[in-house]
């Protein structure tokens, strides 16, 4: 049974370039979420996706922004980077189960992003 | 004051020991609990999931909640190298859906 992957693992960007990373969420899921870890912190939520649609919205600006496609799978974008967006991007996949309830998440190993 | 605190180590302990690693909060919101471990370069692994009070054992892992005190504890009992990693607690509330709050994570070192 595949996990929650994502690609690519590693990616090196320059300040103001756009960047999008990709995410297949673990057989069976149908809700992808987002997180940002910077080093020694704790993942910061970003955003969800359910039946493409974006559910939830962390304190993010809108230069990150998100796509899901029919078979579940998503996207996350970042436009105009900034040293600060230099962080482990984790995708986390989970089953819904309506409005008002918590989801067990599973994680991906993340996608580390060097703006420089 | 962050919502979640969680002492950031290192916690070294020889193997075979009991550990203890806690956080603390301040929204009593929170009614879901859960302890995360993150190996390096890896994602986050769920090791345990409680709802509201009380006590969770699996296998070596006791997970403890104590709403009136607002205080989550994880204990690993003889603990082995293979346990050696960062253990993040992370929580929300009924409404918050996926949007779990994460501590900063306890970094651990269990030496042979």
């Amino acid at each position: 049974d595949a996990g929650v992957t994502q690609s690519p693992t590693h990616l090196i960007k320059t300040r103001g370039q756009q960047v999008t990373l990709r995410c297949s969420p673990k057989s069976g899921h149908d809700t992808v979420s987002w997180y940002q870890q910077a080093l020694g912190q704790g993942p910061q939520f970003i955003f969800q996706y359910y039946e493409e649609e974006e559910r939830q919205r962390g304190n993010f600006p809108d230069r990150f922004s998100g796509h899901q496609y029919p078979n579940y799978s998503s996207e996350l974008n970042v436009n105009a980077l900034l040293l600060g967006d230099s962080a482990l991007y984790l995708c986390a996949s989970s089953v819904r189960r309506g409005a008002g309830t918590n989801e067990k998440l599973f994680f991906g190993s993340g996608t580390q992003l060097s703006v420089l | 004051q962050k919502e979640v605190e969680q002492d950031p180590g290192p916690l070294s302990v020889p193997e075979g020991a009991i550990v203890s690693l806690n956080c603390t909060y301040s929204n009593s919101a929170f009614q879901y609990f859960m302890w995360y471990r993150q190996y390096s370069r890896k994602g986050p692994e769920l090791l345990m999931y409680t709802y509201s009070s009380g006590n969770k054992e699996d296998g070596r892992f006791t997970a403890q909640v104590d709403k009136s005190s607002k205080y989550i504890s994880l204990f690993i009992r003889d603990s082995q190298p293979s346990d050696s990693a960062t253990y993040l607690c992370a929580m929300s509330g009924v409404q918050a859906g996926t949007a779990l709050i994460f501590g900063k994570g306890t970094t651990l070192s269990v030496s042979s």
